[in-house]
C-alpha cells in the first residue's frame, strides 16, 4: 500500500526556535497535502491543505505567518514551526491524497510528529 | 454546520462483538471513512462507504445509511489490540474530511 513518509517522530524544543516536519509520499504522487495537529484526547484539527506548486490555503485562526508549508514537488510537503512556544507543543499529523486515487480519494497518513517546546 | 456525534468511550470483552455507531451532518456528501488510531500513533485506514449498504473486510464491516446520516462499524472476535479509539469521517461536498473526537474502544479480558 501507499507509505508516506513523516519525520522526525520526536522533537524538543526550545521555546523561540523554529522546527521543520518533512513529509513525503514514498510510492505515489500526492496532489494534495494536509496538515493536521491533535491535542491529547481530541479530534484531528485541520491546519492547511497544500496543492503541489501553489500556496496552502490555511483554516481560520492558523497563523500562516508561524506555520510555514512548502509544497514544491508531488512527493515532498513541509510544515516548519516559526518562533515556537510551549502552546504549539502537540501531535503533527500529515497525510497526503493520491493523484490517482480516483474513487474514493483515500487519505494516507504519516506516522506523526510529538513536538515538545519547552 | 457540520457535525459529528459518536460516543465518547466504549467497553467490549474480549472475543464479543461491538458496534460503533456515528450521526454526522455535512454540506454535502461524498463517502465516510473509519480510521482507528492507537494512542499517540496517526489513524489508519479501516473502511470506506459511498453507497448505502454493509461493506465487510474481514473482522470489522462498516454500514451506511445516508438517508439517515448514520454509519455504524462493527468488529467481530475482538482482540486486546483492538484497543483504540475509532474516527468517524464524512467527506463533504468539497471533499473535506470532518472529524470527530472519536470513540475511545476499551476491551477487556
Amino acid at each position: 500500500g501507499a507509505v508516506v513518509s513523516q519525520h522526525p517522530s520526536w522533537v524538543i524544543c526550545k521555546s523561540g526556535t523554529s522546527v521543520k516536519i518533512e513529509c513525503r509520499s514514498l510510492d505515489f504522487q500526492a496532489t494534495t497535502m494536509f496538515w493536521y495537529r491533535q491535542f491529547p484526547k481530541q479530534s484531528l484539527m485541520l491546519m492547511a491543505t497544500s496543492n503541489e506548486g501553489s500556496k496552502a490555503t490555511y483554516e481560520q485562526g492558523v497563523e500562516k505567518d508561524k506555520f510555514l508549508i512548502n509544497h514544491a514537488s508531488l512527493t515532498l510537503s513541509t510544515l516548519t514551526v516559526t518562533s515556537a512556544h510551549p502552546e504549539d507543543s502537540s501531535f503533527y499529523i500529515c497525510s497526503a491524497r493520491d493523484r490517482g486515487g480516483a474513487g474514493n480519494e483515500k487519505l494516507f497518513f504519516g506516522s506523526g510528529t510529538q513536538l515538545s517546546v519547552l | 454546520g457540520q457535525n459529528i456525534d459518536q460516543p465518547t468511550e466504549m467497553t467490549a470483552t474480549e472475543g464479543a462483538i461491538v458496534q460503533i455507531n456515528c450521526t454526522y451532518q455535512t454540506s454535502g456528501f461524498n463517502g465516510l471513512f473509519w480510521y482507528q488510531q492507537h494512542a499517540g500513533e496517526a489513524p489508519t485506514f479501516l473502511s470506506y462507504n459511498v453507497l448505502d449498504g454493509l461493506e465487510e473486510k474481514g473482522r470489522f464491516s462498516s454500514f451506511l445509511s445516508r438517508s439517515k446520516g448514520y454509519s455504524y462499524l462493527l468488529l467481530k472476535e475482538l482482540q486486546m489490540k483492538d484497543s483504540a479509539s475509532y474516527l468517524c469521517a464524512p467527506m463533504d461536498s468539497n471533499y473535506q474530511l470532518i472529524w470527530g473526537a472519536g470513540t475511545k474502544l476499551i476491551i477487556k479480558p
